[in-house]
Order: structure tokens, then C-alpha cells, then sequence
């Protein structure tokens, strides 16, 4: 993999549903792992940033997990709400820590 | 309160004219950024500063130029070079340390007409 890919591209689910998405990126060289929202008509937030091979973060109902030997991490979410509707963005350090390289991000939907 | 401010929200502008887009931030960070979303793609770096009157180019420069005279201050000017001007424009900060989440600003959208 040489660039940062997420699938799906969009996901729509009912509210309660438990959901989740990949983010996939290059192994060799690994620095970090970034997530962020992005909800509508609002600027992007950060939701991690995850280093450690196996590692776990948790936010609430949002989870992450990472696989930096194999490059890729799953985000989960429990119980999904109306309010975690948004664009889900993973990036990934390239050429260096300071530069992001983002994927196309998840847009998921939830429907009351 | 603390964050990053773009300015205007909203910009339309002639094909062939310069424009400038504003982006400020009080976070005290020293990295700052461009980037360009278009739709269906990620966000797309344009260029970045770590350091005042330092700055570097990303994988679009062609047809930007930035500026970083000061830390708060990072402003982008799309020249007519740009062959494809109208997009969503962000702007995004972060501290120097290593493994520092970026904060982003609420964002330009450029139309050329």
C-alpha cells in the first residue's frame, strides 16, 4: 500500500447499531496513526493518534485498534448515535512526522 | 478562547486573479498548514511551516505561494497558476513536539468564476 485508503466511503446505519471502518496505510516506516472527525459545517477534530502495534484507544463510544505490521486500523463505534454522524479521517506521517497524509475518509450517516 | 481562524468562508473570485486566504491562530503552535479537499479525496497538502519564515512545499504547491513573518500567521495566495482553483481550503496548526494531533480552522471555500 503506498498511499492512505479507508473503506467504506460512506455507511449508513440505524440509530443503536454498532458500526465500523478501516483505515489503511503504508508499514514500512511507521510513525503514527491519526484519527479525526469531521462533522458538517464544523472544522475537523482529533479523535487519536495511536503508535504502539496493538494497541487500543477508547473515547466514549469510539474505539480505535492498530496494526502497524500489517498496516491498517479499525474504528469502531457502539451504539451509534445521531450525533456521530460524520466524516471519519485517518492520516498517516509520511516523509517525516509533520507531514499528513490523509485518507478519503468514511462519511457515515446515522438515521434515528 | 484558544483556536484558528480562516477568513473569508466564502470567496468568489475571476479567473485570472490572485487571491489571498487568510488563516490566524492563538494556540502558540509552531507547525502550520494548507490543504486542499476536493471532493472524493482526502486532504490534500499544500504547503507548511514549522518555523517562522521557514516553510516548505507539500504534494500540490503548483500555483500557491505562503508566507510566515510571524508565528500567528500563515496566509495562502492562490495565483492564477492555478489550474484548478475552486475548492475547499483548510488550515491547520500543531506544536512542535512529535506525535502532535493537528487543530484545523473552520475552513475557505473558493469559487473562481
Amino acid at each position: 500500500i503506498l498511499n492512505v485508503e479507508q473503506s467504506p466511503q460512506s455507511l449508513h446505519v440505524q440509530e443503536g447499531d454498532s458500526t465500523n471502518f478501516t483505515c489503511s496505510f503504508p508499514s514500512s516506516n511507521f510513525y503514527a496513526l491519526h484519527w479525526y472527525r469531521w462533522e458538517t459545517a464544523k472544522s475537523p477534530e482529533a479523535l487519536f493518534v495511536m503508535t504502539l502495534n496493538g494497541d487500543e484507544k477508547k473515547k466514549g463510544r469510539i474505539s480505535a485498534t492498530l496494526n502497524t505490521k500489517e498496516g491498517y486500523s479499525y474504528l469502531y463505534i457502539k451504539g451509534s448515535q445521531p450525533e456521530d454522524s460524520a466524516t471519519y479521517l485517518c492520516a498517516s506521517p509520511r516523509g517525516g512526522y509533520n507531514k499528513l497524509i490523509f485518507g478519503a475518509g468514511t462519511r457515515l450517516a446515522v438515521h434515528p | 478562547d484558544g483556536g484558528i481562524t480562516q477568513s473569508p468562508k466564502y470567496l468568489f473570485r475571476k479567473e485570472g486573479q490572485n487571491v489571498t486566504l487568510s488563516c490566524e491562530q492563538n494556540l502558540n503552535h509552531d507547525a502550520m498548514y494548507w490543504y486542499r479537499q476536493d471532493p472524493g479525496q482526502g486532504l490534500r497538502l499544500i504547503y507548511y511551516s514549522q518555523i517562522v519564515n521557514d516553510f516548505q512545499k507539500g504534494d500540490i504547491a503548483e500555483g500557491y505561494s505562503v508566507s510566515r513573518e510571524k508565528k500567528e500567521s500563515f496566509p495562502l495566495t492562490v495565483t492564477s497558476a492555478q489550474k484548478n482553483p475552486t475548492a475547499f481550503y483548510l488550515c491547520a496548526s500543531k506544536k512542535g513536539e512529535v506525535l502532535q494531533e493537528q487543530f484545523f480552522g473552520p475552513g475557505t471555500r473558493l469559487t473562481v468564476l
